[in-house]
């Protein structure tokens, strides 16, 4: 039972232009939701993170945003950099510190020149 | 400071044989996590420990797979009998006490032939 469900699986954009990758959850007991970002040949490195009291939360270029009623949030990538180009993905965790990720399949991002 | 370290980088072992992973976690932590990265995929959980004690090891596969961490500091992956089907990437993280963030390690290849 895949409990993370991220789209798309690959995605190609412009330098400067916005990058979107969505995540849909189904464990309403999750409360924490970050994002990592990869690199090959590296483990994954927290990028941002929510909580569901919160509908957005933006740091530089990154903003997650909130939907609690419909249990999906997104990661936009605003202004997007050739050095941005990297595997994302979505997570969650439930109550509880010290708690196990539960991870989204992944999503390629291309940014080109 | 130093980040969670792990060794071997690479492992190529043959059908059957036994394998140890170890990892480092970041001085101090009290929580690790073993995490297995398919291709393609993102990480899954196997084990967590916190202090010495493996506090959920509910996502090991089967009992080919055990690790433990017998002070409270390094860990130690071990698969017996291995099969291709274990070819993968190993992640290990750490947290620290109260934090949801967990900070990866670069990983193990494995690879079975």
């Amino acid at each position: 039972q895949q409990q993370v469900k991220q789209s798309p699986q690959s995605l190609i954009v412009q330098k400067g232009g916005i990058s979107i990758i969505n995540c849909a959850y189904e464990n309403t007991a999750f409360d924490y939701f970050p994002w990592y970002q990869q690199f090959p040949g590296k483990g994954p490195a927290l990028l941002i993170a929510i909580r569901p009291d919160v509908s957005e939360k933006k740091e530089g270029r990154f903003t997650i945003s909130f939907n609690k009623s419909a249990k999906q949030f997104s990661l936009h990538i605003m202004d997007s950099q050739p050095g941005d180009s990297a595997t994302y993905f979505c997570a969650a965790i439930p109550p509880g510190t010290a708690s196990k990720l539960t991870f989204g399949t992944g999503t390629r991002l291309q940014v080109t020149l | 400071g130093a980040g969670v370290s792990q060794t071997p980088s690479n492992k190529v072992t043959e059908k059957g044989k036994y394998v140890e992973l170890r990892c480092d976690p970041i001085s101090g932590h009290t929580a690790l996590y073993w995490y297995r990265q398919s291709l393609g995929q993102g990480p899954e959980f196997l084990i967590y420990f916190q202090g010495t004690g493996a506090a959920d090891d509910s996502g090991l596969p089967n009992d080919r797979f055990f690790a433990v961490r017998p002070e409270g500091s390094v860990s130690t992956l071990k698969i017996q009998r291995t099969e291709r089907g274990d070819s993968a990437v190993y992640l290990c993280a750490s947290s620290s006490h109260g934090q949801e963030t967990q900070y990866f390690g670069p990983g193990t290849r494995l690879l079975v032939l």
